[in-house]
């Protein structure tokens, strides 16, 4: 079985600071790894996703996250956040392969402040 | 392309009672799963639909239910309702099973 802890659950940063979200996984099988956020009232947007390949994937907004297998982690960072970053993130693991579910962390709450 | 669509997006309903969620997936898309996303226990997986078969299931009691139609909507049911069942109830649909899970916007469950 496979379980995400994210280690902060609220994160304040000051706007155009750089940011670091952390995320560590635990599985005894081969795993994607997946970072959604989700705005106030809203569903949840994939923000990236590592399935293979590169362990460094970025997204189009500016997010990166690097795959570290020997660490578990899969930290997203941001060199520069805005306020409009402010939001909930969530870290997901699921088994590769096939019809697995997504294993989600608790969330981390990142509050930027102008 | 049209994304994940959830009806309704808010409900409320009073225990004992039993409620219908829609779910209509990204077009071309084959799987729907559901999640249940509440403060206390945060995001949980409930089951996966693909071609109208249940491929995977969450920790749920049996109240919790749901089916998928051949034109790969999905619907979720809750049989006599428990204050508890209170909660975001996100559909994901994709396309394949290995492939990444776009969400709805999710229907808000009140039980009073």
């Amino acid at each position: 079985a496979q379980s995400v802890t994210q280690l902060d659950s609220q994160v304040p940063v000051f706007e155009e600071a750089p940011v670091e979200l952390r995320c560590n996984y635990s599985s005894s099988v081969s795993v994607y790894l997946f970072w959604y956020v989700q705005y106030p009232n809203q569903g949840l947007q994939l923000l990236l996703k590592y399935l293979s390949g590169s362990t460094l994937v970025e997204s189009i907004n500016g997010f990166e996250a690097e795959f570290n297998k020997s660490q578990t982690s899969f930290h997203l960072r941001k060199p520069s956040v805005h306020i409009s970053d402010t939001a909930e993130y969530f870290c997901a693991v699921s088994e590769a392969g096939g019809y697995n579910k997504l294993i989600f962390g608790a969330g981390t709450r990142l509050a930027v402040h102008p | 392309k049209a994304g994940v669509t959830q009806t309704p997006r808010y409900l409320i309903k009073t225990r004992g009672q039993q409620v219908t969620l829609s779910c209509s997936p990204i077009s071309g898309h084959r799987s729907v799963s559901w999640y249940q996303q509440t403060p206390g226990q945060g995001l949980q997986f409930l089951f996966e639909y693909f071609s109208e078969t249940q491929r995977n299931k969450g920790n749920f009691p049996g109240r919790f239910s749901g089916r998928q139609f051949s034109n790969s909507r999905s619907e979720m049911n809750v049989s006599t309702l428990e204050l508890g069942d209170s909660a975001l109830y996100l559909c994901a649909s994709r396309l394949d099973p290995n492939s990444e899970q776009f969400f709805g916007p999710g229907t808000r469950l009140t039980v009073l």
